[in-house]
Order: C-alpha cells, then sequence, then structure tokens
C-alpha cells in the first residue's frame, strides 16, 4: 500500500516552454502533498506544500507563479513549471500523506528535468 | 526550527560488515526522526522512524535506529551490509502538529566486495 506516482519519469523540453508533472496516490487519498527539489548529490528541499482543494504553501525564495501547484482532488497534485529556464533543469520529486497519518509522508519516484 | 546534520557525506563498508550512520538533529521539543534510502534516479523509500516510545526502533532491511536524547542523535545501523544496500541514506526530522520534514544531506554508502 501507500504507492505514489509520478509523471513522466524524465522530460526534456527547450527553454521558455512549460513542463506539467504529475503526482498521483494510487492506493489512498492524499490530503496533503509536498512538492521537492532535489539538485545533485544534494539534499531534498521542500518547495511547497499543497492540501486538497486549497492553495499551495510555498517555501520561503521559491516563485509561486513559476511552479504552479495544484491539487484538485485527493488523488492528484500537479506541478507545472512556468517559461522553463535551464537553471531550472533538477530532480522533482513529490511525496503525500493521509489524514490521521500526516507524518508518513510517502515518495514518488521522481522526475528528472531537462531544460536545453 | 529544526536541522539535521549528518556528518558523512559517504562511507564504504564491505559487504557483511556491519554500518552504522551518524545522524544529530536540533529541535527544542521532541521530534519526530525519519531514515530514507534513495537508489539512483529514484525517489525516497522509508526505512524506520520514531515517533515515541522504545528508542530502538526496526525498519525493512534489517535496519534499525537508535533515539538518543541526551546525544540529539538518531543513528542507523545494520549488522551486515548487503552489496544492495548501496544507495544515499537521509535522516530526516519533523515536529509534532507539523507535517513538513527538514532532510540532512545524506550520507552516501558504497559497498566492497
Amino acid at each position: 500500500g501507500a504507492v505514489v506516482s509520478q509523471h513522466p519519469s524524465r522530460v526534456i523540453c527547450k527553454s521558455g516552454t512549460s513542463v506539467k508533472i504529475e503526482c498521483r496516490s494510487l492506493d489512498f487519498q492524499a490530503t496533503t502533498m509536498f512538492w521537492y527539489r532535489q539538485f545533485p548529490k544534494q539534499s531534498l528541499m521542500l518547495m511547497a506544500t499543497s492540501n486538497e482543494g486549497s492553495k499551495a504553501t510555498y517555501e520561503q525564495g521559491v516563485e509561486k507563479d513559476k511552479f504552479l501547484i495544484n491539487h484538485a482532488s485527493l488523488t492528484l497534485s500537479t506541478l507545472t513549471v512556468t517559461s522553463a529556464h535551464p537553471e531550472d533543469s533538477s530532480f522533482y520529486i513529490c511525496s503525500a500523506s493521509s489524514v490521521g497519518q500526516e507524518m508518513s509522508q510517502y515518495f514518488g519516484p521522481g522526475t528528472r528535468l531537462l531544460v536545453l | 526550527a529544526q536541522s539535521v546534520t549528518q556528518p558523512d557525506i559517504h562511507i564504504t563498508v564491505s559487504e557483511g560488515a556491519s554500518l552504522e550512520l551518524r545522524c544529530n538533529y536540533s529541535y527544542g521539543a521532541t521530534p519526530y526522526l525519519f531514515w530514507y534510502v534513495q537508489s539512483p534516479g529514484q525517489g525516497l523509500q522509508l526505512l524506520l522512524k520514531y515517533f515515541s516510545g522504545d528508542t530502538l526502533v526496526q525498519g525493512i532491511k534489517g535496519f534499525e535506529a537508535e533515539f538518543k536524547r541526551s546525544q540529539s542523535s538518531f543513528n542507523l545501523r545494520k549488522p551486515s551490509v548487503h552489496w544492495s544496500d548501496a544507495a544515499e541514506y537521509f535522516c530526516a526530522v519533523g515536529a509534532a502538529g507539523y507535517s513538513t520534514l527538514t532532510f540532512g544531506k545524506g550520507t552516501m554508502l558504497l559497498v566492497s566486495p
């Protein structure tokens, strides 16, 4: 149980285009989803936290107009990187937790984004 | 604010030898502590967690960790390492009532034959 998927697993795009990454909880209802960014050989940095039906809460320094997060249902959250640039290239990981188990985050396999 | 320190960037252990990965945290109250493992290009898998109770917690894949409040530590151990354990290990801390986690910088485990 507690499986989280991400799609796509890797994406290459041209600079200036937008990219959407999906995060799905497959066998549980995710009341809270988290989006992380991981640079090579570094730790995970939390970008934002989203609760179903609410606006996401962004961490300091994360541009909410650039990284659009939607959590429209209890099983799906999306992260859209708008007008992507090479410096946005990174590994994006989502996680999800359910009501009553907010401290247990289940992680997706990650999405590798390369912006040319 | 909480913080996590993993003092070892990478560690090499011979297959079959014992392993201990260090984790120190900073947090004013009782922390929630986690160990995750990440294989290359993959997401994170939870190995074990400590919320309360017995300070020695057992996890998956033969791992265990011990919470020592006096040392602000939550070190991960395994008595006999397998080649498949080679991966990056992250310690994380959370706070009661808050769902966000703070991760350490990770320790890369290399397993030699």
